[in-house]
């Protein structure tokens, strides 16, 4: 009865480099959401996904941010060349359905450290 | 304007105390309104979801919703020094969920 798993929990990027986010849902869950804190701050919408389709991808930066939710495996969010400014901590949700906006459940995160 | 706003606090109230914690946004179509917990480096944790105009009341946790306001809030009873964490209003928007930037509250013995 695992819940939403992330991993690494802890990620650290020089500038300059890449970061791969992972992300399997809980049993039974076909929609991932990624979010994005910032210290002291908010969650941020980044992207909503279902198996193999982007559904909203509003919340992405337009260039070096990511996503995908594969056939087989789990959603992978991808940091190409990471700045200071990416640096915080990335969640990932998931939930069995959207109607009627089910709440999420959320994995652990990622805290991704550029340095 | 924000879509969902939320006072930062620190909001301090002492054990055993009601914490009354407030909400507002701004989409007038949302359905769903939720109320998570997050501890100092944690993940967020679902406490409370409300879709009807009303109360609705688990345990020590009461949520209230009033769609014509545009406002949610959620009240602790009993407040234990466990509570202190940041109390993040969520309100689902289409396909998603946005989110607060939280309420930190504080209870102190």
């Amino acid at each position: 009865n695992a819940g939403v798993m992330q991993n690494p929990r802890h990620l650290v990027r020089r500038r300059g480099q890449e970061a791969r986010l992972r992300c399997s849902p809980m049993k039974g869950h076909s929609h991932v959401y990624w979010y994005r804190q910032l210290p002291e701050e908010g969650l941020k919408f980044m992207v909503y996904l279902q198996k193999e389709n982007i559904i909203d991808e509003s919340g992405m930066p337009k260039e070096r941010f990511s996503a995908e939710f594969p056939k087989e495996g789990p959603s992978i969010l991808r940091i190409q060349q990471v700045v200071r400014g990416d640096s915080a901590a990335y969640f990932c949700a998931s939930s069995p359905q959207t109607k009627r906006g089910y709440g999420y459940t959320f994995g652990s995160g990622t805290r991704l450290t550029v340095v | 304007q924000k879509e969902v706003e939320q006072n930062s606090g620190p909001l301090s109230v002492p054990e055993g105390a009601i914490a009354s914690l407030n909400c507002t946004y701004s989409d007038r179509g949302s359905q769903s309104f939720f109320w998570y917990r997050q501890y100092s480096g944690k993940s967020p944790e679902l406490i409370m979801f409300i879709y009807s105009n009303g109360d609705k009341e688990d345990g020590r946790f009461t949520a209230q919703l009033n769609k014509a306001s545009q406002y949610v809030s959620l009240l602790i009873r009993d407040s234990q020094p466990s509570d202190s964490a940041t109390y993040l209003c969520a309100v689902g928007s289409s396909d998603k969920l946005i989110f607060g930037t939280g309420t930190r509250l504080q209870v102190f013995p």
